[in-house]
């Protein structure tokens, strides 16, 4: 039973373009939701973070959209880079856990 | 700042034999995660250590795999003996405290033939 649906799989986007990855998930006692970008041959990297309370969050090229009644959340990375291509995973946590459940994971590609 | 350091960052061995890992958290970090991805899957939680303390163990797939940390300082995970299936990704990672973001180290990439 997958807790955190993540999709699309894989995605190529032209330079500057937006890359969409949206995730849905079926727990409402999670109440922490990070994104994690990964390059080859290194771990997860923390990325941006939302928390239930608020509906949006920004920084830089990258937003978090939160639709807690459709239990849904999607990264938005705007003007897209190639240095944006990497492998993306949306997480959530419960309360008073610590432990992180992860989505299957996306491969971005953004062509020059 | 050191980062978390995985070692080794490759191994193949062969089913039925003996596989260590080891993690050094970033120094003054209490609390230490493994973390496995399986080839196509999601990343899943094996276990959390506050300290030298194993504070949740409940991703542990089964008694083949075995986690210590001695002195609340690395870790090590032991896999024994080895099946194919335990093939994958496996990551550590540390943070100063609950309810703060990890930090991940690279990765010990883990083949069973």
């Amino acid at each position: 039973q997958q807790q955190v649906k993540q999709s699309p799989q894989s995605l190529i986007v032209q330079k500057g373009g937006i890359s969409i990855i949206n995730c849905a998930y079926e727990n409402t006692a999670f109440d922490y939701f990070p994104w994690y970008q990964q390059f080859p041959g290194k771990g997860p990297a923390l990325l941006i973070a939302i928390r239930p309370d608020v509906s949006e969050k920004k920084e830089g090229r990258f937003t978090i959209s939160f639709n807690k009644s459709a239990k849904q959340f999607s990264l938005h990375i705007m003007d897209s880079q190639p240095g944006d291509s990497a492998t993306y995973f949306c997480a959530a946590k419960k309360g008073g856990s610590e432990k992180l459940v992860f989505g299957k994971g996306m491969k971005l590609t953004v062509n020059p | 700042e050191a980062g978390v350091t995985q070692f080794p960052s490759h191994s193949v061995i062969e089913k039925g034999q003996t596989v260590t890992l080891r993690c050094d958290p970033i120094s003054g970090h209490d609390n230490l995660y493994w973390y496995r991805r399986v080839m196509g899957k999601e990343i899943k939680f094996l276990l959390h250590f506050v300290k030298e303390s194993k504070q949740d163990e409940s991703g542990m797939p089964n008694n083949r795999f075995l986690a210590e940390r001695t002195g609340g300082t690395y870790s090590t995970l032991k896999v024994q003996p080895a099946e194919l299936e335990d093939s994958g990704v496996y990551f550590c990672a540390s943070s100063p405290s609950l309810n703060y973001g990890y930090t991940f180290g690279s990765g010990t990439r883990l083949t069973v033939v």
